[in-house]
């Protein structure tokens, strides 16, 4: 079936380091990608988007790369600080939404 | 204002009883969401209104009726629930143009149900 999947469910990373949060996605179809961060006791917040006509989006400390070849997404966080401690979705976008099973990712101090 | 409230934050609730959850945005948007969220999973896609019409009903029981009473307010009405229904309810909106689900959505804070 279809589905979007997280390659590593958890991640910790030291203060300062970058992190990188993987996304895998089943359907070729899909058009248009979201990553969102779920703090504890909080709604999801949108992170950062991107199209399919596009293969890499900035935003502030973070970076989205789509790689449609082999159907991967990808975040990376630039200097991870403890305030980016959260569980982090990708989010798949056709007729309507479909999230990945989402990674926790611990900042350590 | 760029909040999505919830009520209540917390709720508990025997398999008989009946209760409602409500969701409250003055964005002025109107495409408007209730996703399920059991522990340590994604969130789930319930219903989507669009301009206070349902137009999707992700085939959830008939024991969650969903409501649009207005642009700004929707809730969620539950009767007769199980022990398995039991996680974070979460709402959302969003603009509903060029398509709702290829607009930013805002979600609430969630309630906590539990049932009994």
């Amino acid at each position: 079936g279809e589905s979007v999947g997280l390659h590593l469910p958890t991640l910790s990373v030291q203060e300062g380091d970058n992190s990188i949060i993987n996304c895998a996605y089943s359907n070729s179809a899909s058009d248009y990608f979201i990553w969102y961060k779920q703090e504890s006791g909080k709604g999801p917040q949108f992170i950062i988007d991107i199209r399919s006509n596009m293969d890499k989006r900035q935003g502030q400390r973070v970076t989205v790369l789509l790689n449609k070849t082999v159907k991967h997404l990808s975040l990376q966080i630039a200097a991870t600080q403890p305030g980016d401690s959260a569980v982090y979705f990708c989010a798949e976008i056709r007729d309507k939404v479909i999230f990945g099973p989402g990674t926790s990712l611990s900042v350590i101090p | 204002d760029t909040e999505v409230t919830q009520t209540p934050k917390h709720l508990v609730m025997g398999m008989t009883n009946k209760k409602s959850l409500k969701c409250e945005q003055h964005m002025g948007h109107r495409a408007m969401y209730w996703y399920k969220q059991k522990a340590k999973k994604p969130p789930e896609l319930m219903f989507v209104y669009s301009y206070e019409k349902l137009s999707i009903n992700e085939s959830v029981p008939s024991r969650f009726s969903p409501e649009c009473p207005n642009s700004s307010l929707l809730n969620l009405h539950l009767h007769a629930l199980q022990p398995e229904d039991s996680a974070l309810y979460l709402c959302a909106s969003s603009q509903d143009t060029p398509g709702a689900f290829y607009n930013e959505q805002f979600f609430g804070p969630g309630t906590r149900l539990t049932v009994l």
